[in-house]
């Protein structure tokens, strides 16, 4: 099935851009996404592409899809203390629709 | 907010107990989900309905059943209850079949 993993933990400073990394290792996965959770409270949609892209920008958010490689990335542009929390990747095939989510990156921005 | 709700927020209960939890998907969504979260597991997908029937299966133990109503709300019925059940349980809805999900706060459920 489906593995999606993602480095534990990112520290940067505010002002600073962040780059979130994530693997996954089904050639299927047709959808993938960020999520965002805040200490004690649910996941936040970020943003999502879908395989056929390479890119999609939204404000200060940019991802990136390597579909060779199976990787993508979530850059977050001019970071705030405020995006402190733990960035979630899921990956999603067509036909199983069930999310399979990577382990998490927490990230810690620091003044 | 995601528009999706769930209850209760937090609940205590004992080993071999059952619980139910609630989840009412946004307006519109004819599709719900229920994940688990745990230290161990990480986030886990339990089950999908849409709209009234049983659409995907994930790692939902035979304890555990799920249910969605003519109104689309859905409950989580969790039985014989384990140590090991506590966690987080996320409910999400979606327009459709696949597509995006959104997320409800959670219910925190904690065995002792």
């Amino acid at each position: 099935g489906e593995d999606v993993e993602q480095s534990l933990f990112l520290s940067v400073r505010e002002g600073d851009s962040s780059v979130i990394n994530c693997t996954y290792t089904d050639s299927s996965s047709t959808y993938l996404y960020w999520y965002k959770q805040e200490p004690g409270a649910g996941l936040q949609l970020l943003t999502y592409i879908f395989s056929n892209m390479d890119m999609k920008q939204d404000q200060r958010l940019t991802v990136l899809l390597n579909k060779k490689d199976k990787h993508l990335s979530l850059r977050i542009a001019d970071t705030q203390t405020g995006d402190s929390a733990i960035y979630f990747c899921a990956a999603m095939n067509t036909g199983f629709q069930k999310l399979v989510f990577g382990t998490g990156t927490r990230l810690l921005v620091s003044p | 907010d995601s528009g999706v709700t769930q209850t209760p927020k937090h609940l205590i209960t004992a080993t071999g107990q059952r619980v139910t939890l609630r989840c009412s998907p946004r307006s519109g969504d004819l599709s719900v989900y229920w994940y688990q979260q745990s230290l161990d597991q990480g986030l886990q997908f339990l089950i999908q309905y849409y709209n009234g029937e049983e659409r995907a299966k994930g790692n939902i133990l035979e304890r555990f059943s799920a249910q969605q109503f003519p109104d689309l709300h859905s409950e989580l019925n969790l039985s014989s209850l384990e140590l090991g059940d506590s966690a987080l349980y996320f409910c999400a809805s979606s327009v459709a079949l696949e597509g995006e999900q959104y997320f409800g706060p959670g219910t925190r459920l904690t065995v002792t």
